[in-house]
């Protein structure tokens, strides 16, 4: 069964350096999707991004974040000078549609924890 | 004011009993989405039912099912025949469309499942 995959599972970086978390959604989904979620809480939203633009995005996602589809396959967040607030879990998701259908359901990945230090 | 509300911050459950874990939620929309999501230890997010607003009938997928009441806007899960492994968060989630044009989905605050033997 197709799945979301995510590298790394683990990042840990010092405070100020710039972090990519990389993922690969199902082949054949058009949208794609970063959320966060500090530890022992609730998943945020950050950004989507659809036909290589941001679509949409949350007060989360400032201008320290960027997105990033470089290939046909990969599907990057970079965060430029990280914060030790910025330890969380983040998850890429993707779907085929962005509608509240079934069909829209949206496919997580693994998760990557990055730990700021 | 919240958009999705779980109110029950742990559940317990006897192995092979059923549970149903709360999920009420709030929104103006008449099309929208509720879907759950569990999340084992391990910090996957691993999406488990879908309900459409206007689906007629209750979701089921296996040991899942949905309680659906439109009217009291509540779209409770219930695990039937719970299994050691059912032990995780589980969030309920809604997509609605929002002000940007888009449909992003909310998620609860979850409810921690122990399945004990």
């Amino acid at each position: 069964e197709p799945e979301v995959t995510q590298t790394p599972s683990h990042q840990v970086t010092q405070m100020g350096q710039e972090v990519i978390l990389r993922c690969v959604p199902i082949s054949n989904h058009l949208y794609f999707y970063w959320y966060r979620q500090i530890l022992g809480q609730k998943v945020e939203f950050l950004v989507s991004f659809y036909n290589n633009e941001i679509s949409e995005k949350s007060e989360i996602f400032d201008d320290q974040f960027s997105v990033e589809r470089p290939d046909g396959s990969n599907f990057t967040l970079k965060i430029r000078s990280t914060k030790l607030e910025d330890s969380a879990m983040y998850f890429c998701a993707s779907s085929y549609l962005a509608g509240v259908k079934g069909t829209d359901t949206q496919y997580f990945g693994p998760g990557t924890r990055l730990t700021v230090l | 004011a919240q958009k999705i509300t779980q109110t029950q911050p742990g559940m317990f459950v006897q192995e092979k009993e059923a549970v149903t874990l709360d999920c009420t939620y709030d929104t103006s929309d008449p099309s929208y989405g509720l879907f759950w999501y569990k999340q084992p230890s391990s910090g996957e997010m691993i999406f488990l039912i879908y309900q459409g607003s206007y689906d007629q009938q209750n979701a089921t997928e296996g040991r899942y099912s949905l309680n659906f009441q439109k009217a009291r806007k509540s779209a409770n899960l219930v695990i039937s025949a719970s299994q050691l492994g059912d032990s995780a968060m589980y969030f309920c989630a809604m997509r609605e469309h929002t002000s940007g044009g888009s449909y992003i989905p909310t998620f609860g605050r979850g409810t921690s499942l122990i399945v004990h033997p």
